[in-house]
């Protein structure tokens, strides 16, 4: 089982639409939980970044994290054709002073004038 | 953050030829990382850098197929030595910030 497991896609939805990404993940002691967005042949940009169970609202983008269930979220409200990217999810956790980051596979996501 | 940049940003290499890839960020920073995305994968750590030291790889990755510079604390290089088309992927700078990476623009290898 992989650590880290987020649905591929690719997901493609209409403009205006809520878009709904979702993670799970099975190392319970993950204690930061990441969104980053990439665009085609780009590096990953941060986009959300939390540490506690609930909802952190940015904009359109809201990443919600339920540490009980092992289960994150990342909602786009009215979607935008420039919102087409991948999204990738990210946990990290410290082990002996290092950050350890583990991705998920990325969804590739396509908004649709 | 901080700002990264890479060089090249692309590039198309012959098969049994190395390349270094370039990493400078405008701020000193302690901890570099070394990722690899292949088409269509999420991203993989080859290696940490930290100034004054031996990278660290992880496992898979090896010092010979991936040398690793770090000569300063706002620079470092990958080497990807002997290329196969196999090597054809996206090569990403990243720093730590806070708990969390931050990423440079990579360095897409085409490897013919």
């Amino acid at each position: 089982q992989k650590e880290v497991e987020q649905d591929p896609g690719p997901l493609s939805v209409p403009e205006g639409a809520i878009v709904s990404l979702n993670c799970t993940y099975s190392n319970s002691a993950f204690q930061y939980f990441m969104w980053y967005r990439q665009y085609s042949r780009k590096g990953p940009e941060l986009l959300m970044y939390t540490y506690s169970s609930g909802n952190k609202e940015d904009g359109r983008f809201t990443a919600q994290v339920d540490k009980s269930s092992k289960y994150i979220s990342l909602f786009i409200r009215d979607s935008q054709p420039s919102d087409s990217a991948t999204y990738l999810c990210a946990m990290s956790l410290r082990i002996q002073g290092a950050q350890k980051l583990v991705f998920g596979q990325g969804t590739r996501l396509t908004i649709n004038p | 953050s901080a700002v990264i940049s890479q060089k090249p940003s692309r590039d198309i290499c012959q098969r049994g030829t190395s390349l270094t890839i370039q990493c400078q960020v405008d701020s000193q920073v302690t901890m570099m990382f070394w990722y690899r995305q292949q088409p269509g994968q999420s991203l993989t750590l080859i290696a940490t850098a930290n100034q004054g030291s031996e990278a660290t790889y992880e496992s898979g990755f090896v010092i010979d197929k991936f040398p690793i510079s770090r000569p300063n604390l706002t620079f470092s290089t990958l080497t990807v030595s002997n290329m196969s088309p196999e090597d054809s992927s996206i090569y990403l700078c990243s720093v730590a910030g806070g708990n969390t990476i931050y990423f440079g623009e990579g360095s897409w290898l085409t490897v013919v």
